[in-house]
């Protein structure tokens, strides 16, 4: 089954623009999934943002800013969410998830990635 | 506004059972699938289950398949989650999150979430 490969940590400067990455494993091409991607702050559920499959096939969660937007790149074989103008209340952990209903655990999560605003 | 809350939470111990609900507001519950998603304290996100919204389908986690049984009462507008058998790595905040009108849905609402603590 798909496993999602997030790095563990990230940190960039207020206002700067990051990409968060999420490999998928090989054997997959993520440009056959629909990658979903959260946030979670300290102490708080997780916040759905955003997925990504296609150009023509995305969608954003209710009330999430437009900073915040997916997409691929295929030569890593990765979902990318990209924040622009980043601020320090985006300090959050980041998660992607995505289905594969031919797996035995059909919805899987990666690994988050920490990131910090400096 | 949509609304998830989740209860039935609590220390247990090792081999006993557990219920865990989940009462969902603020839209057409008979109409969305739901999952469940916990995680283990300072880890990440693992899903545990999913029902459809007409209960033809139902998936799970290998970790819980088995052991926990996802279930719904639209009459109620409450999601189930059966836990038996419990271990020690079980011991997570459990969440609902509300899923797709036809597929597996993107997860995009959250309740608050319960925790379960499996201890002797």
């Amino acid at each position: 089954q798909p496993v999602l490969t997030q790095p563990s940590s990230h940190s960039a400067s207020s206002g700067a623009s990051v990409r968060l990455t999420c490999m998928l494993s090989s054997g997959f091409s993520v440009g056959d999934f629909w990658i979903r991607w959260y946030q979670q702050k300290p102490g708080n559920p997780p916040r759905y943002l955003l997925y990504y499959h296609s150009d023509s096939d995305k969608g954003q969660g209710s009330g999430v800013p437009s900073r915040f937007s997916g997409s691929n790149d295929a030569s890593a074989n990765a979902g990318i969410l990209r924040i622009s103008g980043l601020q320090p209340e985006d300090e959050a952990d980041y998660y992607c998830g995505t289905w594969h209903s031919n797996s035995e655990t059909p919805w899987v999560f990666g690994g988050g990635t920490k990131l910090t605003v400096l | 506004q949509v609304q998830l809350v989740e209860s039935g939470g609590g220390v247990v111990q090792p081999g006993r059972s557990l219920r865990l609900s989940c009462a969902a507001s603020g839209f057409s519950f008979s109409t969305y699938g739901m999952h469940w998603v916990r995680q283990a304290p300072g880890k990440g996100l693992e899903w545990v289950a999913v029902i459809w919204h007409d209960e033809t389908n139902k998936y799970y986690a290998d970790s819980v398949k088995g052991r926990f049984t996802i279930s719904r009462d639209t009459s109620k507008n409450t999601l189930y989650l059966q836990m038996n058998t419990l271990r020690a790595d079980d011991t997570a905040v459990y969440y609902c999150a509300r899923g797709g009108r036809v597929t597996e849905g993107h997860l995009d609402c959250w309740g608050q979430g319960t925790l379960v603590t499996v201890s002797s």
